[in-house]
């Protein structure tokens, strides 16, 4: 079972390159969720979509863009990428039904590491 | 803004030792989930408590929720070096369903 599957998994940018992160789950669960990790912040939200076609902006939305394309898939862009961007990004996804409090557990990818020169 | 904030942000002990880590906020929360992270892996969830002062048990870790709903802590009883890891709180954002902020975590090391 692959859970929540990320890719690349490793990439290195230049200032002002484009590039899109990759996520696919295979649980059917209704909510997905883009995150990034730096150093002594924990992870913070960027975007997040209860259901194919809805998307939402987090703590820090700016910079990216979001597509849930179906249900399983979710992906992340970079339209311009800054160095500000270089992050350890994650994926994930949970059951939780919009409207509903509780988020239920979430289920991370491995993450991918970004670098922007 | 809602905030989490986690103490100590590192702490190396030998194992066998004990040790509490916290998770503060000035806000209320309807829940509280603890993860752990592995280097090079994503969180994986221990445990959620729902409860103002629910106390939960998952073999040497206890988790307690406080009765306001505002902080939580795990305990960790003789460390083992397995419990090397990121441990991370997290909570829904108010009024944002589905919606989890994390803390900034506690890095524990454990060695032998």
């Amino acid at each position: 079972n692959a859970g929540v599957t990320q890719t690349p998994k490793f990439q290195v940018l230049k200032t002002g390159q484009s590039m899109t992160l990759q996520c696919a789950q295979d649980m059917n669960h209704n909510s997905m969720y883009w995150y990034r990790q730096d150093p002594g912040m924990g992870l913070r939200l960027i975007y997040y979509s209860a259901s194919e076609g809805t998307t939402d902006k987090g703590e820090v939305p700016n910079g990216y863009n979001v597509s849930r394309l179906n249900k399983r898939e979710f992906s992340l862009r970079l339209e311009s990428a800054a160095p500000s961007q270089t992050s350890v990004y994650f994926c994930a996804s949970s059951e939780a039904v919009y409207g509903t409090v509780h988020t239920g557990e979430l289920f991370f990818g491995e993450g991918s590491r970004l670098t922007v020169l | 803004t809602q905030l989490l904030e986690q103490s100590p942000q590192f702490l190396s002990i030998q194992e066998g030792e004990n040790l509490t880590v916290y998770c503060n906020s000035s806000s209320v929360f309807s829940s509280l989930q603890w993860y752990r992270q592995e280097p090079g892996e994503g969180p994986v969830l221990l445990v959620t408590v729902v409860t103002g002062g629910e106390v939960k048990k998952l073999k040497r870790l206890t988790f307690q929720f406080g009765d306001a709903r505002k902080d939580s802590s795990l305990h960790i009883t003789a460390a083992q070096p397995g419990d090397t890891g990121l441990y991370l709180c997290a909570g829904p954002f108010s009024g944002g369903y589905n919606k989890l902020i994390f803390g900034a975590g506690t890095r524990l090391a454990v060695h032998p």
